[in-house]
């Protein structure tokens, strides 16, 4: 099958860098995406990592190793907005190519 | 160009009734899938459509069915309510040629008496 597991909350303040952290088991592995939920509405798109290695978009950047079926997500210069539940998911055989399991995910609370 | 759209954004229903549930593809995106959020958990698969078939199918009872129109919208169905499918339906679609993204719905919101 496949199980992903993800710490269940993160607190971090203003300013700090963040780190959230993903392990994953699957009999097959096509890539590793993370999303963002903010309470109430839909889950947003970060990133995706299909090759090891580290991707960067503006404030967010994203880890992938295949071998160790672990990956991350950081978030630099945290602003308060960031407060959200973030997760992360695999695609593979389960789901087929085009559909995901997704983690339980992580709450973030960012304080002033 | 419009995002994923959703209808209704809420809903009620008595256990053993039968629900609906309609979504609209973003513009380009020919595949729709769909996941069950419980409170406090991340979005379970469901089911996805493309090219007006079910490719793929989650750990769900026949009770949850569904549909792709020739336009790329779909619907989710479920049969004989129980007091556990009370959830956000989420509906996500995905690019033509772009497995990696999937672009999320607003979602519905089904509460079971």
């Amino acid at each position: 099958g496949q199980s992903l597991e993800q710490p269940s909350e993160v607190t971090a303040v203003e300013g700090a860098i963040v780190q959230i952290n993903c392990t994953y088991q699957t009999s097959g592995f096509y890539g590793l995406s993370w999303y963002q939920q903010h309470d109430g509405g839909a889950p947003t798109f970060l990133s995706y990592n299909a090759l090891d290695g580290l991707e960067e978009t503006g404030r967010f950047s994203s880890f992938l190793s295949r071998s160790d079926s672990y990956g991350y997500l950081l978030l630099q210069e945290l602003q308060m907005k960031d407060s959200a539940s973030y997760f992360c998911a695999v695609r593979g055989p389960l789901t087929g190519r085009r559909a995901l399991t997704f983690g339980s995910g992580t709450r973030l609370q960012v304080q002033p | 160009d419009a995002g994923v759209t959703q209808s209704p954004t809420h809903l009620i229903k008595t256990r053993g009734q039968q629900v609906t549930l309609r979504c609209s593809p973003k513009s380009g995106h020919d595949t729709v899938s769909w996941y069950q959020q419980a409170l406090g958990q991340g979005p379970q698969f469901i089911f996805q459509y493309y090219e007006e078939e079910e490719r793929q199918r989650g750990n769900f009872p026949d009770r949850f069915s569904g549909h792709q129109f020739p336009n790329y919208s779909s619907e989710l169905n479920v049969n004989a309510l129980l007091l556990g499918d009370s959830a956000l339906y989420l509906c996500a679609s995905t690019p033509a040629g772009k497995r990696s993204e999937q672009y999320f719905g607003p979602g519905t919101r089904l509460t079971v008496t």
